[in-house]
C-alpha cells in the first residue's frame, strides 16, 4: 500500500499561472480532502469529497477547483495562481469520514511569485 | 462553525518527562483526531477518538464529549516527539474537520 500520494513535491509558479496538484490514494477510501497549511494558522479545508462525482466546499474555496472521477483520485486545480495561495498543501483521505482516521499525504510545497 | 483551541501554544521538555495536551472545542462532535506533525512535515495520525480514552505505547488520549474537551498524554518523552500537535473536529453526517493551531513541543535531550 503506498497510502496518500501527491505530486509534486515542490512548485514554483509565476502569478496568473495554472496548474493542478495531484492525489491518488489506494485504500478505497470514499472521503477524500484537500488542506492547505499557512504559518500559525493550523490546516485549513479547501474542498472535499465523499465519493466519485460528489464534491463540496470547505472553509477557504476560492481560487481552486477539484472534481472527483474516480475513487482514487482527487486532483486540485489552481485556476490563476496569486501569491496568497503560497502555501503547503495536503491532500488527506479517510475510509468513512465520520467514522474513521484521516490518513495524509506527504505535502506540496507551492511558491507563488 | 466548530471553535477549536489548543493549549498551551508551546511545550519544551527535557527527555523522559511527560506532559498533557489539551483540546477544547465549542459545539458537539462525532469525530475528534489527534495528529503529529514532525519536524519534516508529515501528519501523522495519533488517535481518533470521539469519546473515551485510549492508549497506544507512551501515549494516550481522553475525550470528554459532554465537556467538550480532549487530552493527549505523552509519558517518558523522546527527542523523536518533537514537532507539532493538532486537535481536529468534525460534526454531522460528512463531519469536515477543523483543525486548531497546534501545540508546538521541544524535547531536548
Amino acid at each position: 500500500n503506498a497510502g496518500v500520494t501527491q505530486t509534486p513535491k515542490f512548485q514554483v509558479l509565476k502569478t496568473g499561472q495554472s496548474m493542478t496538484l495531484q492525489c491518488a490514494q489506494d485504500m478505497n477510501h470514499e472521503y477524500m480532502s484537500w488542506y492547505r497549511q499557512d504559518p500559525g494558522m493550523g490546516l485549513r479545508l479547501i474542498h472535499y469529497s465523499v465519493g466519485a462525482g460528489i464534491t463540496d466546499q470547505g472553509e477557504v474555496p476560492n481560487g481552486y477547483n477539484v472534481s472527483r472521477s474516480t475513487t482514487e483520485d482527487f486532483p486540485l486545480r489552481l485556476l490563476s495562481a496569486a501569491p496568497s495561495q503560497t502555501s503547503v498543501y495536503f491532500c488527506a483521505s479517510s475510509p468513512i469520514h465520520y467514522r474513521g482516521r484521516e490518513y495524509f499525504g506527504p505535502g506540496t510545497r507551492l511558491t507563488v511569485l | 462553525g466548530i471553535q477549536v483551541e489548543q493549549s498551551p501554544p508551546d511545550l519544551i521538555l527535557q527527555e523522559g518527562a511527560n506532559s498533557t495536551l489539551r483540546c477544547n472545542f465549542s459545539d458537539s462532535v462525532n469525530n475528534l483526531q489527534w495528529f503529529h506533525q514532525n519536524p519534516w512535515g508529515q501528519l501523522i495520525n495519533l488517535f481518533y477518538i470521539p469519546s473515551g480514552t485510549k492508549q497506544n505505547g507512551r501515549l494516550s488520549a481522553t475525550t470528554v464529549a459532554t465537556e467538550r474537551y480532549s487530552l493527549l498524554y505523552i509519558s517518558s518523552s523522546q527527542t523523536t516527539d518533537s514537532g507539532v500537535y493538532f486537535c481536529a473536529v468534525g460534526a454531522g453526517a460528512n463531519s469536515k474537520l477543523t483543525f486548531g493551531k497546534g501545540i508546538t513541543l521541544s524535547v531536548r535531550p
